[in-house]
């Protein structure tokens, strides 16, 4: 059964440092992986999706990557505001419809 | 572009009372469809999967149940409410393919079972 583990559960950071959000997953054999944001109280909104043969995505400031033989994908936010203040999740798709699995997500504090 | 609707956005419901969440997708065809349970605190829980019209598959026995009438339509229901069933439902699509591919979430309904 996959298992993902996000770490820390929050976190807290002056506005303008760079930070890295991490996601570790148990089982290796996987179709791709997702970040997503989600601010209180809303929905999930896709960041970045990374296929299994990807190593990175970028979009703007945020950088994903994917070691799926050590199990660890890292998002990268770059240069971060108070606007980038969100709970983070990633996603582990093993294949089939009802195997994605999420993370519980990091909370992450943008202070300016 | 794509776009997913989901209604109500918050729900307070009695004990025993029926549910019904909808879902609607614009922008796209033949969607895979899902619904989801957030809880605080743990991860995202897959309740139901459709692949089309008519085809649910259902991950977690329980006293939901789900329906796609129509292409793009997804409905969460319920005939009597528990107050277990309270949590934060969102509905979500993905293209048309053998995985889940990329996912796209609703806003979600905050459903409150009193």
């Amino acid at each position: 059964k996959q298992e993902v583990t996000q770490i820390p559960a929050a976190l807290s950071v002056p506005e303008g440092e760079n930070l890295v959000l991490n996601c570790s997953f148990t089982d290796s054999a996987i179709y791709n992986l997702q970040w997503f944001r989600q601010d209180p109280g809303k929905g999930l909104t896709s960041l970045l999706l990374i296929q299994s043969s990807q190593r990175e995505q970028t979009s703007g400031r945020l950088n994903a990557s994917l070691d799926k033989s050590s199990g660890r994908s890292t998002l990268y936010i770059a240069a971060s505001q108070p606007g980038d203040s969100a709970t983070y999740l990633c996603a582990v798709d093993s294949g089939g419809y009802q195997k994605v699995t999420f993370g519980t997500g990091t909370k992450l504090q943008v202070i300016p | 572009s794509q776009t997913i609707h989901q209604w109500p956005a918050t729900l307070v419901q009695p004990v025993g009372s029926p549910l019904s969440l909808e879902c609607t997708v614009e922008g796209t065809s033949n969607p895979n469809l899902y619904w989801y349970r957030q809880a605080a605190g743990r991860g995202l829980q897959l309740l139901f999967y459709s692949v089309g019209i008519g085809q649910i598959s259902s991950e977690v026995p329980q006293n939901l149940s789900a329906s796609r009438p129509q292409d793009r339509q997804f409905i969460l229901s319920s005939k009597k409410l528990l107050l277990s069933d309270s949590g934060f439902y969102l509905c979500a699509w993905s293209p048309r393919g053998l995985n889940t591919g990329e996912l796209f979430f609703g806003e979600g309904s905050r459903l409150t079972v009193l």
